[in-house]
């Protein structure tokens, strides 16, 4: 069965830091692997997916993950922090074995960017 | 597309009463998830759908949590003699059928459907 350990539920940065929200994952099959963000008040949408290509992952507003199979890790990062970026983001896992079409999700980290 | 499409956004209801929630997914998607979320917690599975049929239900789903997608469109997750426990946030989510279109397995969701029981 897929799992996935989020570690720190909350992490607080300066406007302008580095970003580093750590996921690991529990797969038995090379997995898809997923961050979603939810902003205040609005429905949990992708930031990015890694589905066997390119282990290093992009994303939209500049967010990237890099997928470590030794480590099996999936960890979110931005180079610099911007006060909009403020949000929970959730690291998800999809199995591809039968049976696993459903996505299974991390607790969630919040981030939260002081000025 | 207006995308995923939940009604009500907000339900308030005593213990022992029954509520529905309604999904309208992207039209062109054949698969529908319904998760839960609590506060603190990331989304938690309950069930999906495959057109019409109900392919998985997770084991932590009661007997009182029934949920349809007769014509393969919109879903409907009914809950029966609700409990405080049940207070959350029900979301629905809709994605293509694996490797047949873009952005298959990523899943759009609603904004969700929060349920308080009193």
């Amino acid at each position: 069965a897929q799992s996935v350990t989020q570690l720190g539920s909350h992490v607080s940065v300066s406007e302008g830091a580095l970003v580093l929200l750590r996921c690991n994952y529990s797969s038995s099959v090379p997995p898809y692997l997923f961050w979603y963000v939810q902003y205040p008040n609005q429905g949990l949408q992708l930031l990015l997916k890694y589905t066997s290509a390119a282990t290093l992952v992009k994303g939209i507003n500049g967010f990237e993950a890099e997928f470590k199979k030794s480590e099996t890790s999936f960890h979110l990062t931005k180079p610099s922090a911007h006060m909009s970026d403020a949000a929970e983001y959730f690291c998800a896992v999809r199995g591809v074995q039968a049976g696993g079409f459903k996505t299974i999700f991390g607790a969630g980290t919040r981030l939260f960017v002081k000025a | 597309d207006t995308g995923v499409s939940q009604n009500p956004r907000h339900k308030i209801t005593k213990r022992g009463q029954n509520v529905t929630f309604r999904c309208d997914p992207i039209s062109e998607h054949n698969r529908l998830y319904w998760y839960r979320q609590t506060l603190g917690q990331g989304p938690e599975f309950l069930t999906y759908f495959q057109n019409e049929a109900q392919l998985e239900k997770s084991r932590l789903l009661s007997d009182r949590f029934s949920a349809e997608r007769p014509k393969g469109s919109f879903s409907t997750l009914e809950i029966q003699r609700t409990e405080q426990g049940d207070s959350a946030m029900y979301l629905c989510a809709s994605s293509p059928i694996q490797g047949t279109q873009s952005g298959a397995n990523v899943l759009t969701f609603g904004a969700g459907s929060r349920l308080t029981v009193l």
